[in-house]
């Protein structure tokens, strides 16, 4: 099956810092990226559809500017948090879409900003 | 915007009854609506999705049924064991990938 690699599983920095998580498609290809921040006890919003080749496509509300992502190969998407906030804590998860077996997520990566 | 509302937000259920949790879409464009389970700590697991030219699609003790007119679907699950227990989000797409979610219900099967 597609199998979605994301790094870190979790990751502790400092307010300030910047923070790269790193989402790979493993067995296929995936031109498109999705990026969703999830809350405790609350829902996945989608952040940005990150394109390969091309700029993302970030949700209303989303700063583009602090949530920077790239899309260099058809296989890797990255979201760096730059400047990170204790608000900014939180559960990331990608998702990449595979022809044959559809939507799958990534492991996940929880953020704590001290 | 698109919108997709989910419910309950929790629910509670002797192990053996069945659950069902209902969603409702805004988007009139949508044309799948896949159902996810998601442990706590871990990624949503696809369990079962639907797409709009069914009305309905079953998976052993796992159902689903689509009302277009209403844009509403829900998930049934039949027997329910303790390992039923997790957050359940639905999500509607109109065939661009992208996925909204509904807001989750936590399903809790009492032994």
């Amino acid at each position: 099956g597609a199998v979605v690699s994301q790094h870190p599983s979790w990751v502790i920095c400092k307010s300030g810092t910047s923070v790269k998580i790193e989402c790979r498609s493993l067995d296929f290809q995936a031109t498109t990226m999705f990026w969703y921040r999830q809350f405790p006890k609350q829902s996945l919003m989608l952040m940005a559809t990150s394109n390969e080749g091309s700029k993302a496509t970030y949700e209303q509300g989303v700063e583009k500017d602090k949530f920077l992502i790239n899309h260099a190969s058809l296989t890797l998407s990255t979201l760096t948090v730059t400047s990170a906030h204790p608000e900014d804590s939180s559960f990331y998860i990608c998702s990449a879409r595979e022809r044959t077996y559809g939507y799958t997520f990534g492991s996940g990566t929880r953020l704590t900003v001290v | 915007g698109e919108n997709v509302e989910q419910h309950p937000s929790t629910l509670s259920v002797q192990e053996g009854d069945s659950a069902v949790i209902k969603c409702t879409y805004s988007d009139s464009a949508s044309n799948y609506f896949p159902w996810y389970k998601q442990e706590l700590g871990k990624r949503p697991q696809l369990i079962i999705d639907i797409r709009s030219n069914v009305g309905e699609k079953k998976d052993q003790r796992i159902a689903v049924t689509l009302n277009k007119t209403a844009k509403h679907f829900s998930l049934h699950i039949t027997e329910t064991q303790p390992e039923d227990s997790a957050v359940y989000f639905c999500a509607a797409s109109s065939g661009t990938y992208k996925y909204i979610f509904g807001t989750g219900t936590r399903l809790k099967v009492l032994a």
